[in-house]
């Protein structure tokens, strides 16, 4: 099943913040998040497993509620960069290495 | 530049034509992976590798072939692909199979169908 990612697209102008959400139906093992620039590659951002820790650096980190199978991903004075589509993907348990995505938030940075 | 790399980058083929896909990454790691991504679209998983075995295939068409000759290679062969094959195909690799590890993605062969 599908997780469902919210919102489907945000613009920001550079310096806001920006929370995107990802929830599941299924009890999750672990979510990972990652930023498609076009037409490149998916790029690994962050995991979260269950019974971990938040994670994050400076001005990126995300959360994982466990009782709500979701996650958020903190998005904290934007800058151009951040621009891209941000895919969260979950792991069930008992099904080593797949991951199913969700349908992706579309984040724009303008100046 | 990624880690992962896959060849050719833009691959245009017809219906009966046989051609394939090349994934090499040298971070030793044992887990090895194919996607599928349609445009505005996220990625879908084709198969998993472990230990060049593989794990997983998500029913993909037998026009689909992975093969997997070596811990550092994968590949995907195509044979009498339809038009809705066209895509964007990812090749992603990770330490081991495993829900608490990362997929590190190459950058993709964009495929067209004729």
């Amino acid at each position: 099943q599908q997780p469902v990612q919210s919102p489907q697209a945000v613009i920001l102008r550079e310096g806001e913040d920006a929370v995107i959400n990802c929830s599941s139906s299924k009890a999750l093992y672990s979510v990972h998040w990652y930023r498609q620039k076009h037409g490149e590659a998916p790029v690994f951002l962050m995991i979260l497993l269950k019974g971990g820790e938040q994670k994050g650096h400076e001005k990126i980190s995300a959360s994982f509620n466990e009782k709500k199978q979701q996650s958020s991903l903190y998005l904290t004075a934007s800058q151009l960069s951040y621009s891209g589509t941000y895919f969260c993907g979950t792991g069930t348990y008992n099904q080593g290495g797949k991951l199913i995505f969700g349908q992706g938030t579309e984040l724009s940075v303008k100046p | 530049d990624t880690e992962v790399t896959q060849t050719p980058k833009h691959l245009v083929m017809g219906m009966t034509n046989k051609k394939s896909l090349k994934c090499e990454q040298h971070m030793g790691h044992r887990a090895m992976y194919w996607y599928k991504q349609k445009a505005k679209k996220p990625p879908e998983l084709m198969f998993v590798y472990s230990y060049e075995k593989l794990s997983i295939n998500e029913s993909v068409p037998s026009r689909f072939s992975p093969e997997c000759p070596n811990s550092s290679l994968l590949n995907l062969h195509l044979h009498a692909l339809q038009p809705e094959d066209s895509a964007l195909y990812l090749c992603a690799s990770s330490v081991y199979r495993g829900q608490d590890q990362p997929q590190h993605f190459g950058d993709g062969t964009r495929l067209s169908i004729l």
